[in-house]
């Protein structure tokens, strides 16, 4: 099976400094993770994904890194904005259809 | 591209409606759709997948007859909460893949079901 975590409930952060939010995940199979943005009273809206043979993608302004050794994801946002303040959830999938969602973590931006 | 829309957003009704809620992806066709129930501050708990022209797959202590998933085409799911009660007021999800190895899964914005 799978089980996914989140290191920390709520991240906050100043405009313009950089994010970073963290997820573990528990088998080493799984092969395909996402990083989804969920704003208030919305759906999760991708953001990244990235397969188990890379260790970094890059978009705008955000960056996964996969450390498979540690079985650990992160998503990097640069310069954050008040626009990034939302619930983000790592998503682990293994080798199926289905997506195992994190706890997800809620960033503040404060000015 | 990979839009889904769901409909409704809001559903307000009377204990014992039942109520159905569509999931459609507007831009491409969707071999498999997924339907999640989301409580307040917490994440999204997994009920069925639906594969198009075949039967719903449930997650384990999801009733099936409570939760009827129709999957009639490739753009097009539907679920319908029977005989809703209270306890099954939450925010329903849904999302679609193509459905060719490992794709991400597109979400709509969600059903707000609200049973008095």
């Amino acid at each position: 099976g799978e089980s996914v975590g989140l290191h920390l409930p709520t991240l906050s952060v100043q405009e313009g400094d950089n994010s970073i939010i963290n997820c573990a995940y528990s088998n080493s199979a799984s092969d395909y993770f996402i990083w989804y943005k969920q704003e208030s009273g919305k759906g999760p809206q991708f953001i990244i994904d990235i397969r188990s043979n890379m260790d970094k993608r890059q978009g705008q302004r955000v960056t996964v890194l996969l450390n498979k050794t540690v079985k650990h994801l992160s998503l990097q946002i640069a310069a954050t904005q008040p626009g990034d303040s939302a619930v983000y959830f790592c998503a682990v999938n293994l080798n199926t259809d289905k997506l195992i969602f994190g706890t997800g973590t809620r960033l503040q931006v404060f000015p | 591209g990979a839009v889904v829309s769901q409909h409704p957003s809001w559903v307000i009704c009377k204990s014992g409606t039942s109520v159905k809620i569509e999931c459609r992806s507007l831009d491409f066709q969707a071999t498999t759709m997924f339907w999640y129930r989301q409580f307040p501050k917490q994440s999204l708990m997994l009920m069925a997948t639906s594969n198009e022209g075949s039967k719903a797959t449930y997650e384990q202590g999801v009733e099936k007859d409570k939760f009827l998933i129709n999957h009639a085409s490739l753009t097009l799911s539907t679920l319908t909460v029977t005989s809703a009660h209270p306890e099954d007021s939450s925010f329903y999800i849904c999302s679609a893949s193509r459905g060719q190895g490992n794709q991400p899964q597109h979400f709509g914005d969600g059903t707000r079901l609200s049973i008095l």
